[in-house]
């Protein structure tokens, strides 16, 4: 059984830095893409960012660009988001998803989710 | 970015057919996959690439359309279908629709 589960999340003041790591379980992770999905209460659902499945490879949405990191560890089936100089805007529920293939550009397992909240 | 366009909400009742609609402001050509997402829960992949049923979900469930204009159809409609699905691109950097609420009377 596929499972992904992300931890890390909390209160964080604006400015400051945040790491949210998923550990990925009941498949081969070194052979998919991964990427990280947010939802702001109530709203929709927006992506973050895209790593392909040996890492080579990132993509990332504009208002992320330059503050935002996605990483991963194949080694440990372990997908990371590291966020720099957060905004209030960045509050939101991170989903850590899979991709179908050896990028991930739609998602066909997603965890449960963490919370991440923005504010002073 | 690719703008997707839903229907904030629909009401059904059991055992009735209902179309969820969402329209793509340029072609996303095949590349639209639709999602349900429960109260309190994470979103669920229901259709990949327009038509293509995902692993696990019933055969109520199916998907049509390219280029613009997309439909979800869920036939028949079950009290266990509430919940607000999401259409999204792959084609022009992934991006989402708003949602549609669907109730079942």
């Amino acid at each position: 059984e596929v499972q992904l589960v992300e931890s890390g999340g909390g209160l964080v003041q604006p400015g400051r830095s945040m790491k949210l790591s998923c550990a990925a379980s009941g498949f081969t992770f070194s052979n998919y893409g991964m990427a990280w999905v947010r939802q702001a209460p109530t709203k929709g659902l927006e992506w973050v960012a895209t790593i392909s499945y040996d890492g080579s490879s990132t993509y990332y949405r504009d208002s992320v660009k330059g503050r935002f990191t996605i990483s991963r560890d194949n080694a440990k089936s372990t997908l990371y988001l590291q966020m720099n100089s957060l905004r209030s805007e960045d509050t939101a529920t991170y989903y850590c998803t899979r991709g179908p293939g050896i990028t991930a550009y739609y998602f066909d397992y997603w965890g449960q989710g963490v919370m991440v909240t923005v504010s002073s | 970015d690719t703008v997707l366009t839903q229907s904030p909400a629909l009401a059904v009742s059991p055992g009735e057919r209902v179309t969820i609609s969402c329209k793509a402001s340029e072609s996303v050509s095949t590349r639209m996959h639709w999602y349900q997402q429960k109260p309190g829960q994470q979103p669920k992949l229901l259709i990949y690439k327009a038509s293509n049923l995902a692993s696990g979900v019933p055969a109520r469930f199916s998907g049509s359309g390219s280029g613009t204009d997309f439909t979800l159809t869920i036939d028949p409609v079950e009290a266990d279908d509430t919940a607000t699905y999401f259409c999204q691109q792959s084609w022009n950097g992934p991006t989402f629709g708003s949602g549609t609420k669907l109730e079942i009377k």
